[in-house]
Order: C-alpha cells, then structure tokens, then sequence
C-alpha cells in the first residue's frame, strides 16, 4: 500500500499555465508538507498543514496557493508557471504530537515539473 | 553560515569499506537530527533519528555532538546498495519546526 502518493508523477507545461499537485496520505497522520527539490538537489520547505491549518509559509510566491481540504490530502496549485518552477515537488506527511520534537517525515514519490 | 552543511562528495568507495560522513548545523536551539537516504530519482527516506547518546543500527551508527554542533554517520562494511545520497536533517528551531534539509553527501560504492 502507497503511503503518500502524488499525482501527476510528471508534468510538462507551457509558460503561463495554471497546474495542480495532488497529493494523499493514508497514514492517518495530522501534518503534511510541500518540499521543492531543485536542479542542485537542494530540499526546502515550502508549505506546512496540520488539520488543515497552514502553518508554515515559508516565503513561496502567492502564485503558489496550497489547498487542504482534510488532513489526509494536500494540493498544490501554480497559477502563471515559469520556468523557474521547473523542479521535482515532494509531499510529505508526519504526526505533530504536542510537546514533542519533530517526527518522522514520509516522502510521496515526487512530481516532477518541467516549465518550457 | 547554512543552516546545514554537507560535503558533497562524490565518495566513492570499495565494497567493504567503512566511510563517514559529516555534518554541521548553525542553531544551537535545534532539538531533533535525522539522517535521510536518496537514491536517485527517489523520494528522501528515513535512515535514522540522532540521539544524544548516539545510536547504532546494523552497519550504521549515528553521532551528535551538540556542543560542536556536528552530527555524523558512519558506514561499516558498505554494500553496492549503500550508494545513494545521504542528508542530514536538522530541525529550524527547538520544538515542532520545520526539518531543514543539507544538500546531501553522495555515496558511491564500487565493487
């Protein structure tokens, strides 16, 4: 059984375009997180939910709005592409327990996106 | 000074061989440290957490030294199926912060 799967595994679009991410996870977890991987491999968060909530922003353009409609399932939607959105965009998902540190973070396979 | 810094190798190494690889952070507020495997083209994976006392799982073993600020993970008796990225991921702050993630060391294991 997949634990976080995302679709679409690629995605090839034209400048300008408007996409969407889906991700789910069947873990049962509380937390689930949006992660680019650029060119030079470099993982950085971009946005966090936990119940729905945001929590964490971490200064991505507006042309990026994530979208939670319960906590299994995070989507990602990119209005005007550019090509440097060109990146392979990694869900994420963990369970926050209050007081607790950090906890184990599970990876969905990757959507890679290629803006021409 | 990066949050988290890796070498970023190429280490490529001869089945058998013990390798380490180092990392440091730059908060000393942060409170959880993990080590992650990628392979390529893969999603990040969960290695292993880093405690305090270190920690030991099969071939590999895990160190924290918080009063240098460096965490490491060694490698004993690689296997071709060791050859990956390995990052080291630290948390932003003390408590429920975001994991922030080093640019990797990548592995290679060569029979």
């Amino acid at each position: 059984d997949t634990a976080v799967s995302q679709t679409p595994k690629y995605l090839v679009t034209q400048m300008g375009n408007d996409k969407s991410i889906k991700c789910e996870q069947n873990l049962g977890h509380d937390t689930m997180y949006w992660y680019k991987q650029d060119s030079k491999k470099f993982l950085k968060i971009m946005f966090s939910y936990n119940n729905k909530e945001l929590i964490i922003n971490e200064t991505v353009p507006n042309r990026f709005s994530p979208k939670s409609p319960d906590k299994a399932h995070l989507n990602l939607h990119i209005n005007s592409l550019e090509l440097g959105d060109s990146a392979v965009y990694f869900c994420a998902s963990s369970q926050i327990e209050t007081g607790r540190y950090q906890e184990t973070q599970y990876f969905g396979p990757g959507t890679r996106l290629l803006v021409l | 000074r990066k949050e988290v810094e890796q070498d970023p190798g190429p280490f490529n190494v001869p089945e058998g061989a013990t390798v380490a690889f180092n990392c440091t952070y730059s908060n000393s507020a942060s409170q959880s440290f993990f080590w992650y495997r990628q392979d390529c083209r893969k999603e990040p994976k969960l290695l292993m957490s880093v405690y305090s006392s270190g920690n030991e799982d099969g071939r590999f073993t895990a160190q924290l030294n918080r009063a240098s600020q460096y965490i490491s993970l060694l490698i004993r008796d690689s296997k071709l199926s060791d050859s990956a990225t390995y990052l080291c991921v630290v948390n932003r702050n003390s408590g429920n912060t975001p994991l922030v993630f080093g640019k990797g060391t990548r592995l290679s294991v060569i029979a």
